[in-house]
């Protein structure tokens, strides 16, 4: 049981260039997110999903896509990366309990 | 607008003693709290929860108390221990299964 996992755990992109950051989880919670961090700012949701083929907006969503598939896979898609978008990203899976299970974070350094 | 607010960067306490982290939120529309706890490099992971039927949870050293006409929580940790040396975010929903409004963090130092 892996739980939550994200990869890669550090890339480095240049203005402009895209790149898909990959998230799964193994234990069939219906419901996931992209999270970012950024100092002083907290964690920031991107875009969630409550089930496969349903995906929703979060708190600061541009320049983010996402989409859900399956139950099991909730990729994030940077189409025009962006300095602005240099982050710690992370993604989280939850059921009908009180928690979320974090992944251990992508490193994005945008040039 | 934050509408989940950690007003203090940083606590140090003394190995053993009390730490208190406050939390503060604006919309009276949340009714259900949480706090994650994450070390550098990792994941955050869920510490304890409380949903405004209550105003008290207890879990072992870690207590979590919500006054809801000041629309305040704390997060009570005794005895501290230099373990517990991490950034804490609390983090407020509207209903258990919704997206969650996160704080900007606290840091927790523990001195041996």
């Amino acid at each position: 049981n892996a739980g939550v996992t994200q990869t890669p755990k550090f890339q480095v992109l240049k203005t402009g260039q895209s790149m898909t950051l990959q998230c799964a989880q193994d234990m069939n919670h219906e419901y996931m997110s992209w999270y970012r961090q950024d100092p002083g700012m907290g964690l920031r949701l991107i875009h969630y999903s409550v089930g496969a083929g349903i995906t929703d907006q979060g708190e600061v969503p541009n320049g983010y896509n996402v989409s859900r598939s399956t139950t099991e896979d909730f990729p994030l898609r940077l189409l025009s990366a962006a300095p602005s978008q240099t982050s710690v990203y992370f993604c989280a899976s939850y059921d009908n309990q009180e928690t979320q299970y974090f992944g251990p974070g992508t490193r994005l350094l945008v040039l | 607008d934050q509408q989940v607010k950690q007003n203090s960067p940083s606590l140090s306490v003394q190995e053993g003693r009390i730490s208190i982290l406050n939390c503060d939120y604006t919309n009276s529309m949340f009714d259900y709290f949480l706090w994650y706890k994450k070390y550098p490099a990792e994941g955050p992971t869920f510490l304890i929860s409380i949903s405004s039927i209550k105003d008290k949870n207890e879990d072992g050293r870690f207590t979590v108390f919500l006054n809801k006409s000041a629309k305040h929580l704390s997060l009570h940790i005794v005895p501290s221990q230099p373990g517990d040396s991490a950034v804490y975010f609390c983090a407020a929903s509207k209903g258990a299964n919704s997206k969650l409004t996160f704080g900007k963090g606290i840091t927790l130092s523990v001195r041996p």
